[in-house]
């Protein structure tokens, strides 16, 4: 059964500094990697999407690392700021199943300190 | 803008009490989720519908049901043998598993 994990469970960075995230997994067997952003009592905003097949993808100061052999994922923010304070969190999605089967970390939480 | 829409927003439940949550999406999905979070405990799948007229159990579907009588709505019940209700509820939503999926902006759902 698929198991994911995010350390640290919290991060406090001053402003300006480029900091990772760390996501890893059980079973390589994934079918694609997906970063999601929380603020406090709202939804889940869609950062980035690693198919299985690529190393990486980008957008704007955000760029998220998959390697399926040793089962981690990294999301990598450049130049940090405060309103990147949030929670960070990575889910899974396996093949062979059905399209329920996206398992989730527990999320990092994010306090960027101006 | 296509998107999903939850409501409401805040719900209170009294004990013995179904209680139903809204979820519609406007993005022409096939598939549609229900998430529960808790603190600490990250997100858990509830119920999951891939087509109009079928849906299947999650990890934790005792005390909830669902429908999906139409593709844009695929709405919660809450019912009262959920002895632990409590939560932050998300609804997503999915064009097949390449393109990831897409969430609404959660139902907070207390007991009173």
């Amino acid at each position: 059964k698929q198991e994911v994990t995010q350390i640290p469970a919290a991060l406090s960075v001053p402003e300006g500094e480029n900091l990772v995230l760390n996501c890893s997994f059980t079973d390589s067997a994934i079918y694609n990697l997906q970063w999601f952003r929380q603020d406090p009592g709202k939804g889940l905003t869609s950062l980035l999407l690693i198919q299985s097949s690529q190393r990486e993808q980008t957008s704007g100061r955000l760029n998220a690392s998959l390697d399926k052999s040793s089962g981690r994922s990294t999301l990598y923010i450049a130049a940090s700021q405060p309103g990147d304070s949030a929670t960070y969190l990575c889910a899974a999605s396996n093949y062979g199943g059905s399209q329920g089967n996206l398992i989730f970390g527990k999320g990092t939480k994010l306090s960027v300190k101006p | 803008d296509g998107g999903i829409t939850q409501s409401p927003k805040y719900l209170f439940r009294k004990e013995g009490q179904n209680v139903t949550l809204s979820c519609e999406q406007n993005l022409n999905h096939d598939a549609m989720y229900w998430y529960r979070q808790d603190p600490g405990q990250g997100l858990r799948l509830i119920y999951y519908s891939q087509i109009v007229n079928d849906f299947q159990k999650g990890d934790i579907a005792e005390g909830y049901s669902v429908s999906r009588e139409k593709k844009e709505s695929f709405p919660l019940t809450v019912t009262s043998a959920q002895k632990n209700p409590t939560a932050f509820y998300l609804c997503a939503s999915s064009t097949g598993q390449l393109y990831g999926y897409t969430f609404g902006s959660g139902t907070r759902l207390t007991v009173v």
